[in-house]
């Protein structure tokens, strides 16, 4: 199993330019996440979806939206990207019910000029 | 609402030094707790979890942490370090959607 896997790892983008981050997962799990990471502020919560069909808002929605293209696959777009939104960003799924514990992806990181 | 504060953001530490990483939550419902580690330019991987019973979780790499409800802690220690487990630490709080705190970056000096 490859777990969780993200691509692209790297991206630069200029400003107001748009892109999908994209996400998959091969353990058969329901619930699937979009965090990013800043220096000094943890892992906030972007979008998460709990069930296939499902997303919900998280703590820093504005300027992202996702899609939950299947069991397997969450992605996450940038319509147009600034400055703010340069920083690293991770993916992560759980067995919605089972101890919560998130498996995480090894993360994009994005760079907007 | 839950919250997650991380007590230290930086601690430097000796090998086969004893570490104490300091984590408050607040939650207005029972929660689980997690502790993740984040080595340098990679994705964060669990240590421990505590989700009911005994309050003394044992982790991977030597790592333990202790749920206090009552101060409403989940510290995570190691009698030991080495050198590679300078990395960043994550506490988290929360069934499902997570609320990580800010981070603890440990640096382990020879």
């Amino acid at each position: 199993n490859a777990g969780v896997t993200q691509t692209p790892k790297f991206q630069v983008l200029k400003t107001g330019q748009s892109m999908t981050l994209q996400c998959a997962q091969d353990m058969n799990h329901n619930s699937m996440y979009w965090y990013r990471q800043d220096p000094g502020m943890g892992l906030r919560l972007i979008y998460y979806s709990a069930s296939e069909g499902t997303t919900d808002k998280g703590e820093v929605p504005n300027g992202y939206n996702v899609s939950r293209l299947n069991k397997r696959e969450f992605s996450l777009r940038l319509e147009s990207a600034a400055p703010s939104q340069t920083s690293v960003y991770f993916c992560a799924s759980i067995i919605t019910g089972r101890s919560s514990e998130q498996y995480f992806g090894p993360g994009t990181r994005l760079t907007v000029t | 609402a839950q919250s997650v504060t991380q007590l230290d953001s930086q601690v430097p530490v000796f090998e086969e030094a004893p570490v104490e990483l300091r984590c408050n939550y607040s939650s207005s419902v029972s929660v689980y707790l997690f502790w993740y580690v984040q080595y340098p330019n990679q994705g964060l991987q669990l240590l421990l979890k505590y989700l009911s019973g005994s309050t003394l979780v044992k982790g991977i790499n030597g790592f333990e942490a202790e749920f206090n409800k009552s101060q409403t802690s989940f510290h995570l220690r190691k009698p030991s370090v080495h050198i590679s487990d300078t990395a960043e630490y994550f506490c988290a709080v929360g069934r499902g959607k997570l609320i990580f705190g800010q981070g603890t970056e440990l640096s382990v000096k020879p």
